[in-house]
C-alpha cells in the first residue's frame, strides 16, 4: 500500500502563532483528505484535496500532486485547535491510507 | 440534521463472546467503511462496502464479519477469533471513492 508519512509527530505552539503540518506520500493519490481527530476521538473532514489550494476560514490547505507532498496551515491558533491531525491517501484501491498524525497542542 | 451514529460508545467484551458494533448514516451516501485505531496509531481498514449487499475486505479483516442488507446500515461483528479486539473503532461513509468521508463519533471495545 502507500505510505504516507506526516511531520512533525509534535508540535506546541502558544496560542495566536501560525503552523505547517506536512504529509509526503510514496505514490500518486486520487484522494486525499485532513482530518482533525479531537480529544474525544471525533474524527472530523477538514478538506479533500487530491490536488490544488483550499481554504476554510484559518485553515487551508495545498496538495502538489507531482512531488507527492500536502501541507496543511493553521494561522492564528487556537485552544480549540489542539488535538491530532491526520493526513490520509486513496491510490485508487478505495483503501484509504492513514499517517500516524500529528499531535498539536495549543497553549494559552 | 444528517450524520453517522454508532452505537454504543463503550463496549466491553469477555473472551470467546462475539460482539456486534452498530453504524446507521441518514447520509444518503453510498459507500461505508469501518476503520480500526491503536492507542497513537492511525486508521487502519477493516471492511468497507460501496454498495448495499456488496462488502470488501480491508487490511486487517481477519476475525471481523459484517452486512450490508441496508443502505443506512453497516454493522460490524467483532469474532471470539479476533486476537486483540480492544482498540477504538471508527464507522465511515462517502458518497463515493473520490469523496470526503465523514466519520461516527467511534466505540470503544474492551475485552475483560
Amino acid at each position: 500500500g502507500i505510505q504516507v508519512e506526516q511531520s512533525p509527530p509534535d508540535l506546541i505552539l502558544q496560542e495566536g502563532a501560525n503552523s505547517t503540518l506536512r504529509c509526503n506520500f510514496s505514490d500518486s493519490v486520487n484522494n486525499l483528505q485532513w482530518f482533525h481527530q479531537n480529544p474525544w476521538g471525533q474524527l472530523i473532514n477538514l478538506f479533500y484535496i487530491p490536488s490544488g489550494t483550499k481554504q476554510n476560514g484559518r485553515l487551508s490547505a495545498t496538495t502538489v500532486a507531482t512531488e507527492r507532498y500536502s501541507l496543511l496551515y493553521i494561522s492564528s491558533s487556537q485552544t480549540t485547535d489542539s488535538g491530532v491531525y491526520f493526513c490520509a491517501v486513496d491510490g485508487g484501491a478505495n483503501n484509504l491510507f492513514f499517517g500516524t498524525g500529528t499531535r498539536l497542542t495549543v497553549i494559552p | 440534521d444528517g450524520g453517522i451514529t454508532q452505537s454504543p460508545k463503550y463496549l466491553f467484551r469477555k473472551e470467546g463472546q462475539n460482539v456486534t458494533l452498530s453504524c446507521e448514516q441518514n447520509l444518503n451516501h453510498d459507500a461505508m467503511y469501518w476503520y480500526r485505531q491503536d492507542p497513537g496509531q492511525g486508521l487502519r481498514l477493516i471492511y468497507y462496502s460501496q454498495i448495499v449487499n456488496d462488502f470488501q475486505k480491508g487490511d486487517i479483516a481477519e476475525g471481523y464479519s459484517v452486512s450490508r442488507e441496508k443502505k443506512e446500515s453497516f454493522p460490524l461483528t467483532v469474532t471470539s477469533a479476533q486476537k486483540n479486539p480492544t482498540a477504538f473503532y471508527l464507522c465511515a461513509s462517502s458518497r463515493g471513492r473520490n469523496d470526503g468521508y465523514t466519520f461516527g463519533s467511534g466505540t470503544r471495545l474492551t475485552v475483560v
